[in-house]
């Protein structure tokens, strides 16, 4: 079935630095990429829609300035933390559209601590 | 309120149990999906449903279009079943998605 890897599972950064996660769609070809956040005992909450080719949408107060998304290809996403700060340390998880009819898959999201 | 509406929040149950878990929604939505997610906090998709009835070994999931509600049900319940079980719903327009805040499951042996 159609898999995204997310890279990396878990990272810790200093505060000030940045920090770049990857998801790639392994078996098909993902036009579109969605960004989530999931702080502690709370919900997935969409960050960002990210289309290749173009710019990404960013949700209601997601700083676009702060969480850099690319979509270059048709195969890889990746989300840029800059300036990480202690409270951007939280779970991101992304997924992928795999046609209308056919759902979506989530990669295995990554866990960032800025310390 | 909550677009997405789960319940239990946390559940606790003997091995080999039957187990309900059920979704309410308030939007118009093409598609609900049941997702699952481990303690280490990878999520794999279960069902994505538009209607009816899907089943996939010991997991069935069900959805009433009309009454905006589904609900997910494990047979003969595992510990390996411990989870969380999140219920997300697409809208109609665009990509958006409203996620519930999830189901705590734990299957005692």
């Amino acid at each position: 079935g159609a898999v995204v890897s997310q890279h990396p599972s878990r990272v810790i950064c200093k505060s000030g630095t940045s920090v770049k996660i990857e998801c790639r769609s392994l078996d098909f070809q993902a036009t579109t990429m969605f960004w989530y956040r999931q702080f502690p005992k709370q919900s997935l909450m969409l960050m960002a829609t990210s289309n290749e080719g173009s710019k990404a949408t960013y949700e209601q107060g997601v700083e676009k300035d702060k969480f850099l998304i690319n979509h270059a290809s048709l195969t890889l996403s990746t989300l840029t933390v800059t300036s990480a700060h202690p409270e951007d340390s939280s779970f991101y998880i992304c997924s992928a559209s795999i046609g209308t009819n056919y759902g979506y898959t989530f990669g295995s999201g990554t866990r960032l601590t800025v310390v | 309120k909550n677009e997405v509406e789960q319940s239990p929040q946390n559940l606790t149950a003997q091995e080999g149990e039957f187990i309900t878990i059920n979704c309410s929604y308030s939007v118009g939505i093409s598609a609900l999906h049941w997702l699952q997610q481990h303690p280490g906090g990878g999520i794999v998709s279960l069902f994505m449903l538009s209607s009816g009835k899907k089943k996939h070994g010991r997991l069935i999931a069900t959805i009433n279009i009309q009454e905006k509600h589904s609900s997910l049900h494990i047979t003969a319940s595992h510990p390996r079943d411990s989870a969380v079980y999140i219920c997300a719903v697409r809208l109609l327009t665009g990509n958006q998605f409203y996620f519930g805040t999830g189901t705590s499951l734990t299957v005692i042996p």
